[in-house]
């Protein structure tokens, strides 16, 4: 089982939003953050919990092990208003959180 | 370029069927595994299915209860979901995505996203 925190986020441009993924047994670093727009596919954000995907900028970072882990995004911008899932997949097998909403105000 | 193009969705009543449809250009289909995920309104994503790339080992996921198969033509270059005894919880966008394997993480991620098809059950 996979939880995120919290459900909804409200943020001002510029700062940091810290978003949390708990797993409920060790997934080691089988941990993959992705980040859904309004109206768009999901895109790929992190892997491996802390290594940013081709093209991901910098302000996205991953961290965490075991069962705790953390997307921090920080510099936020509008374009960043979205849910962002973590997901764990492991022996053909995945598993969705479920997501963090982060509205920009 | 590299494209997913999911079809087949559309309104179904309760107890019908469905047979959804990925067609995948600009890449090795034959190469990789890939996956159905979809987002039921105002809910999160969930994983539906992964198959290989040889189309010989499949998972689905528990909680379809054995409704829901996926399958492959790697000389159409196409994915597939049939999608059987369909009820109103199935309403959803559903994504197929490419399943690539990151050995530097040991991480398989779904990378390759098509803009999904969406399903509606309904009477």
């Amino acid at each position: 089982v996979i939880t995120q925190s919290p459900a909804t986020l409200s943020v001002s441009p510029g700062e940091t939003a810290t978003l949390s993924c708990r797993a409920s047994q060790n997934v080691n670093n089988k941990l993959v953050w992705y980040q859904q727009r309004p109206g768009q596919a999901p895109r790929l954000l992190i892997h491996g919990a802390s290594t940013r995907a081709t093209g991901i900028p910098a302000r996205f970072r991953g961290s965490g092990s075991g069962t705790e882990f953390t997307l921090t995004i920080s510099g936020l911008q509008s374009e960043d208003s979205a849910v962002y899932y973590c997901q764990h997949y492991n022996n053909w097998r995945g598993t969705f959180g479920p997501g963090t909403t982060v509205h920009i105000k | 370029q590299v494209q997913l193009v999911e079809s087949g969705g559309g309104l179904v009543q309760p107890g019908g069927s469905l047979r959804l449809s990925c067609v995948v250009s600009g890449l090795s289909f034959r190469s990789y595994a890939f996956q159905w995920v979809r987002r039921a309104p105002g809910k999160g994503l969930q994983w539906i299915a992964a198959i290989s790339s040889d189309g010989n080992y499949k998972t689905h996921s528990d909680s379809l209860k054995g409704r829901f198969t996926i399958a492959r033509d790697n000389s159409e270059n196409t994915l597939y979901l049939q999608m059987n005894s369909l009820t109103v919880e199935d309403t959803a966008r559903y994504y197929c995505a490419r399943d690539f394997y990151h050995e530097t993480t040991a991480n398989d991620v779904f990378d390759i996203w098509g803009q999904g098809t969406l399903v509606t059950v309904s009477s």
